[in-house]
């Protein structure tokens, strides 16, 4: 059973880059048969997807972010990470990284499995 | 990118209740959707895959089913521990895109 665990600051200020890191113990992220992926929530609103990777290296971002989002990863720590550019009030929300099982390789179905329990970033001055 | 349009918003509901959410895609999905049910200040959990899957450990009081492009959540008598916000979620194609939620509240 993969835990999975998000890192990073809890205020950032606009125009500025949030960085957060999600930590995965209980099992290797280095499988064929995963995608790396990260979901935000604004306060009191719904889910909204930000991005996938896949193992291989392969990313999808939503195409309302994708020209300031990043995803990596690091294999030798069990970590990926996520990297939002030039962030204003708008981006405040609850960022959740996940974990998505691929049977089927860099194919769908995607549904997230495993969720790390959030970490709430401000855009404030 | 394909919408999934949930409803309704929200549902007052007592214990013992049958209750149904209902999420129509904007476009053909197959059976690629899934169910999670989020409570307050917890990350959502996986419980129905592919239209009508449970996952492990998810009440058979859960069902999912589809007809075309309309998918449903069960719950065919509700738990106190049930009453939380329900999410539908593609699982065809990026962008990944969910509902916008269903929040099932105690009358």
């Amino acid at each position: 059973q993969l835990q999975l665990q998000e890192s990073g600051p809890g205020l950032v200020k606009p125009s500025e880059t949030l960085s957060l890191t999600c930590t995965v113990s209980g099992g290797s992220i280095s499988s064929s048969s995963y995608f790396w992926d990260w979901i935000r929530q604004p306060p009191g609103k719904g889910l909204e997807w930000i991005g996938s990777m896949y193992y291989s290296g392969n990313t999808y971002y939503n195409p309302s972010l994708k020209s300031r989002v990043t995803i990596s990863a690091d294999t030798s720590e069990n970590q990926f990470s996520l990297k939002l550019s030039s962030v204003t009030a708008a981006d405040t929300a609850v960022y959740h990284c996940a974990i998505h099982i691929a049977p089927s390789g860099d194919y769908p179905p995607h549904y997230f499995d495993y969720w790390g329990q959030g970490a709430l970033v401000t855009v404030s001055s | 990118d394909i919408q999934m349009t949930q409803s309704p918003s929200s549902v007052s509901a007592s214990v013992g209740d049958r209750v149904t959410i209902t999420c129509r895609a904007s476009q053909g999905i197959s059976s690629l959707l899934a169910w999670y049910q989020q409570k307050p200040g917890k990350a959502p959990n996986l419980l129905i895959y592919g239209a009508s899957s449970l996952q492990s450990g998810v009440p058979s009081r859960f069902s999912g089913s589809r007809s075309g492009t309309d998918f449903t959540l069960t719950i065919s008598s509700l738990q106190p521990e049930d009453f939380a916000t329900y999410y539908c979620q593609q699982g065809n194609s990026f962008p990944l895109t969910f509902g916008q939620g269903t929040k099932l509240e105690i009358k």
